[in-house]
């Protein structure tokens, strides 16, 4: 049962490029997050989303990022027009259909987005 | 606002125990995580607590204090390859949208 899938695990962009971040969850799983890890801090909520639906995108910059997670496909994350500050590691989590609670997120490997 | 608390930095000899606190202040509460992270990976569950006391998995415990905001997570027989990144999650509505801390860098020496 392959856990979760991101690729690529590693992308260079330079400034001004757009960079597209996949994300497929574990079999069984409809639920998606999404978070940023910047150097030497802690993991920052993004968004949520069910297939077809984004449910909390509290976290999202308000220009330059969105994310959507189509009926069929990869959940994808995309920055336009990226700057330096956009470096981090962008992590996707995914959990099983919630019954009662939250249930644990699984991550997957992450990609490194390095701006030059 | 949202707040989760832990120290940065924790240093602890192989076969020893180390104890890891994490505060919250969130508005609501419905879930605290603990996860494990090496460096450059993916972070990895470690336990669950929703309800106040201890839930014990092996060499790990962790502990919930709903009343005081307050949980630690137990670290026992400490071994080398427990060197990592201990980040506490709390979830404040029922789908479960974490808060992370900054993260808990255990240093495991020999």
């Amino acid at each position: 049962n392959a856990g979760v899938m991101q690729n690529p695990r590693h992308l260079v962009r330079r400034r001004g490029q757009e960079a597209r971040l996949r994300c497929s969850p574990m079999k069984g799983h409809s639920h998606v997050y999404w978070y940023r890890q910047l150097p030497e801090e802690g993991l920052k909520f993004m968004v949520y989303l069910q297939k077809e639906n984004i449910i909390d995108e509290s976290g999202m910059p308000k220009e330059r990022f969105s994310a959507e997670f189509p009926k069929e496909g990869p959940s994808i994350l995309r920055i336009q027009q990226v700057v330096r500050g956009d470096s981090a590691a962008y992590f996707c989590a995914s959990s099983p259909r919630l019954a009662g609670g939250p249930g644990e997120q699984y991550f997957g490997p992450g990609t490194r987005l390095t701006v030059t | 606002g949202q707040n989760i608390d832990q120290p940065t930095e924790m240093t602890a000899t192989e076969g020893a125990i180390v104890q890891i606190n994490c505060t919250y202040q969130t508005s609501g509460f419905n879930g605290l995580f603990w996860y494990q992270q090496h460096a450059g990976e993916a972070p990895t569950f470690l336990s669950y607590n929703v309800l106040d006391g201890l839930e014990e998995k092996g060499r790990f415990s962790s502990f919930l204090s709903r009343s005081k905001g307050y949980s630690y997570l137990l670290l026992k027989e400490l071994q080398m390859k427990d060197s990592a990144s201990y980040l506490c999650a709390v979830t404040t509505d029922s789908w479960g949208k974490f808060q992370f801390g900054a993260g808990t860098q255990v240093v495991v020496t020999p």
